[in-house]
């Protein structure tokens, strides 16, 4: 019972490089979410999918863009990275219970 | 808009204590209610959660939490922790009919001593 995979794990890129995050969950699930976690701040949302081919902008969506082409997946990409987009990622999943993921520590140097 | 306070930024606790952990939210509409557990490197795992109904809820772990409308609280409660319990705790709400998206608080670090 895999739940929700992110992959990679880590990654150290350069600024200006870009990278997509993977998200694959196995629960069927229709709403899919992903968060970025930084010290003191808590969770805070990103993008969020309702639906296979649908997105819609969280609360610190800037720098990022969300696909949703799958059901079962839903990809974060940085198109040019910033230092400022080191963080933990997690996406989600779920209704009335958000299944997360392992997580996603990215450092951008 | 709605937001979530947790006022703890750390909470250390002697094993076998009874420790609570605040969280207060703000919104005007009706909301469900989660917490949520973080152990070090790992994703988040949910503790309990409110919906409806009662307002005292039981989670996993032998912790619970009740729900005071009042108030716009939703205090996470065990009356004896033990040292696995050290962990980062999340309280989040999402408001209903809201496609679902939580909006955590800023997380309270227990940390229990032996």
């Amino acid at each position: 019972n895999a739940g929700v995979t992110q992959t990679p794990k880590f990654r150290v890129l350069k600024t200006g490089q870009s990278m997509t995050l993977l998200c694959a969950q196995d629960m069927n699930h229709e709403y899919m979410y992903w968060y970025r976690q930084d010290p003191g701040m808590g969770l805070r949302l990103i993008h969020y999918s309702v639906g296979e081919g649908t997105t819609a902008k969280g609360e610190v969506p800037d720098g990022y863009n969300v696909s949703r082409l799958k059901k079962q997946n839903f990809l974060l990409g940085l198109e040019s990275a910033a230092p400022s987009q080191t963080s933990v990622y997690f996406c989600a999943s779920g209704v009335t219970e958000a299944f997360f993921g392992q997580g996603t520590r990215l450092t951008v140097v | 808009a709605q937001s979530v306070t947790q006022l703890d930024s750390q909470v250390p606790v002697f094993e076998e204590a009874p420790v609570e952990l605040r969280c207060n939210y703000s919104s005007s509409v009706s909301v469900y209610l989660f917490w949520y557990v973080q152990y070090p490197n790992q994703g988040l795992q949910l503790l309990l959660k409110y919906l409806s109904g009662s307002t005292l809820v039981k989670g996993i772990n032998g912790f619970e939490a009740e729900f005071n409308k009042s108030q716009t609280s939703f205090h996470l409660r065990k009356p004896s922790v033990h040292i696995s319990d050290t962990a980062e705790y999340f309280c989040a709400v999402s408001e209903v009919d809201s496609s679902y998206k939580l909006i955590f608080g800023s997380g309270t670090r227990l940390l229990v001593r032996p």
